[in-house]
């Protein structure tokens, strides 16, 4: 009963294709975020949404929209993608700023861009 | 500007060697510095929060200290399976949490 889960795990794409990662957590979240690992295994916040409502938005390429149907999901759509977007993304929830208890995170979607 | 720098970058043990692993922050207003796990093609695990200098967290062989300007996870006598990569962030306001670059374990048996 996985936690909080993305789609797809793995995702190869050549370069100016527009792809989606989907994710989904069953905690009772009110807050989720996209994350990004690149090569260097360093790990960057990209968007948080805390119920529905987008609170956070680093400095992103405007090709990257996050979009947040409920409070369960925050998909990630990609425009026009480039070779630099290359890396693992992962979705994480945590129960408002989740200072205590911590940052729940799903196990990555790896995206190759060719 | 790094805001959290952790140290060493690798580190091998054998089987039975403690050490600690180093994690120094420059935000101003801490709010909370985490420690997570992180295992080759999954996502980072969380072990622990600290909120204040002179805390001290423990989760079995591993314990998590918290200074005004650093943390350390403590490993005490490693097994094989601590073999990970051990992730230092850190929150100054807001939900946002701020990584480190991460230390990667190798404990040998």
């Amino acid at each position: 009963d996985t936690a909080v889960s993305q789609t797809p795990k793995y995702l190869v794409t050549q370069m100016g294709n527009d792809k989606s990662i989907k994710c989904e957590q069953n905690l009772g979240h009110d807050t989720m975020y996209w994350y990004k690992q690149d090569s260097k295994k360093f790990l960057k916040i990209m968007f948080s949404y805390n119920n529905k409502e987008l609170i956070i938005n680093e400095t992103v390429p405007n090709r990257f929209s996050p979009k947040s149907p409920d409070k369960a999901h925050l998909n990630l759509h990609i425009n026009s993608l480039e070779l630099g977007d290359s890396a693992v993304y992962f979705c994480a929830s945590s129960q408002g700023p989740g200072r205590r208890y911590g940052y729940t995170f799903g196990s990555g979607t790896r995206l190759t861009v060719v | 500007e790094d805001q959290v720098t952790q140290s060493p970058e690798a580190l091998r043990l054998q089987e039975g060697e403690s050490s600690s692993l180093n994690c120094s922050y420059t935000v101003s207003g801490l709010r909370g510095l985490f420690w997570y796990r992180q295992d080759p093609g999954k996502g980072p695990e969380f072990l622990f929060t600290l909120y204040s200098a002179g805390e001290e967290k423990e989760k079995e062989r591993l314990k998590a200290t918290l200074t005004k300007k650093e943390s350390f996870l403590h490993i005490t006598a490693p097994k094989p399976e601590d073999s990970a990569t051990y992730l230092c962030a850190v929150t100054e306001y807001g939900n946002k949490l701020v990584f480190g670059a991460g230390t990667i374990l190798r404990v040998k048996s």
